[in-house]
């Protein structure tokens, strides 16, 4: 069965910091997706970013970049030049494309994280 | 614009009673999918669809119930079976095969009291 796992609850970084949000998965199944989602206090929910498994480069998206650690089942999101407006709670997700079920996203628990200013 | 439309926003109903949550799309996207999301918690699936007049189980069906009669409408019924329907719901779609992931709709707070 797939799994994400999330540890940190909560971060806090300074305006114009980067930070990094972890993510690790776990799947038996060779071809699969990785996405980072934005959640804002309204509830919405935010693509930021996606990783395949047999991407051979880093995914980025403008300030956001994902650390793909293959070997070590990490999909670690990096958001460079933090701002206020990243204040939100950031869940990793992951899609099985082998199985029957390749339509399911598989969410973490979430990091929120505090932009200060 | 293209999007998913949840409606309403918030929800309030007594304890024992069903009710629908509306989820209306115009993406021509034929998956749909159905999460809950707790505090402190991720989205669990509930039920998704990957064709009209087809839905499977999620991780947490129990208590719910749904249809897609059409491609663009999948409602969500919360039934008086399930034991503790207060969370936020919310509905995506996606095109099957497609790498990327889901659309969401902006959700619906459902509150039992």
């Amino acid at each position: 069965a797939q799994k994400i796992t999330q540890t940190q609850p909560g971060m806090f970084v300074q305006e114009k910091e980067a930070v990094t949000l972890d993510c690790t998965y776990d799947t038996s199944d060779p071809s699969y997706g990785l996405f980072w989602y934005k959640q804002p206090s309204s509830g919405e929910m935010i693509f930021l970013i996606y990783q395949g498994s047999y991407d051979q480069q880093n995914a980025t998206e403008g300030r956001y970049s994902l650390n793909f650690q293959k070997a070590r089942k990490s999909a670690n999101l990096v958001i460079s030049a933090s701002q206020l407006g990243d204040s939100a709670m950031y869940f990793c997700a992951m899609r099985d494309f082998s199985g029957g079920s390749n339509y399911k996203l598989t969410f973490g628990k979430g990091t929120l994280l505090t932009v200060n200013p | 614009d293209g999007g998913i439309t949840q409606s309403p926003k918030y929800l309030f109903r007594k304890e024992g009673q069903n009710v629908t949550l509306s989820c209306e799309q115009n993406l021509n996207h034929d998956a749909m999918y159905w999460y809950r999301q707790d505090p402190g918690q991720g989205l669990r699936l509930i039920y998704y669809s990957q064709i009209v007049n087809d839905f499977q189980k999620g991780d947490i069906a129990e208590g719910y119930s749904v249809s897609r009669e059409k491609k663009e409408s999948f409602p969500l019924t919360v039934t008086s079976a399930q034991k503790n329907p207060t969370a936020f719901y919310l509905c995506a779609s996606s095109i099957p095969g497609q790498t990327y992931g889901y659309t969401f709709g902006s959700g619906t707070r459902l509150t039992v009291v």
